[in-house]
């Protein structure tokens, strides 16, 4: 079974403060995912990246950055927490398609509240 | 960017009931999934079905990739399919690997 681990369930930072969430996958997937989940707006892609040290913004970059040093890790940094910043944050990764399945699998989610 | 409307956003079913959810998509894809999102939190892959017909179990989908629709069947409903079911294309041509979700049907199965 594919699995995605995501290193922390529930989190509470200060404004200001720098953040990191963690993504690991065990699948040797190429890309990584990483989503923000707001109830009326749905999920919406932040980055992703398909390949190590490789990335590509999504949907609503702003106020986040990531780092992609090894095939199995994605991190999500948020550089200054903001309390517009809270939200769950879901990790998913996938083969990067043609001749395999590039079906994405999710990790359980992190819901970040920032105070 | 590709739109995807999904209906109803809103199901109550009584146990053992049959559904019906639908996933409409404006542009043609490369990958369409479902998935349920359980209480917790946690997206769960039903389906991956670009094209065609599947079956698992209590559940199967068709998507008929020419027409720009899915469907999604859930038979004999119990009451731990209650969740959120989203459908998610990823939109055709080289390099676009995101997914673009649906806002979601959100289904309650009461005993």
């Amino acid at each position: 079974d594919v699995k995605v681990t995501q290193s922390s369930r529930y989190l509470v930072k200060r404004t200001g403060e720098k953040v990191f969430l963690e993504c690991v996958q065990d699948m040797d997937h190429e890309n990584m995912f990483w989503y923000r989940q707001d109830p009326g707006l749905g999920l919406r892609l932040i980055y992703f990246s398909y390949d190590v040290k490789m990335k590509e913004k999504g949907d609503i970059p702003e106020g986040y950055s990531v780092s992609r040093e090894k095939k199995e890790r994605f991190s999500l940094i948020l550089e200054s927490a903001s309390t517009n910043q809270t939200s769950m944050y879901l990790c998913a990764s996938s083969f990067l398609g043609g001749s395999v399945s590039n079906e994405q699998f999710f990790g359980p989610g992190t819901r970040l509240t920032v105070l | 960017g590709i739109q995807v409307e999904q209906s109803p956003p809103d199901l109550i079913l009584q146990e053992g009931a049959n559904s019906t959810l639908r996933c409409n998509f404006s542009d043609s894809v490369n990958n369409l999934q479902w998935f349920h999102q359980n209480p917790w939190g946690q997206l769960i892959n039903l389906f991956y079905i670009p094209s065609g017909t599947k079956q698992n179990g209590r559940l199967s989908a068709t998507t008929v990739a020419t027409e720009r629709y899915s469907l999604l069947y859930i038979s004999s409903s119990q009451t731990t399919d209650s969740g959120v079911y989203f459908c998610a294309v990823e939109r055709g041509g080289a390099g676009s690997y995101q997914l673009t979700f649906g806002k979601g049907t959100k289904l309650s199965v009461i005993p």
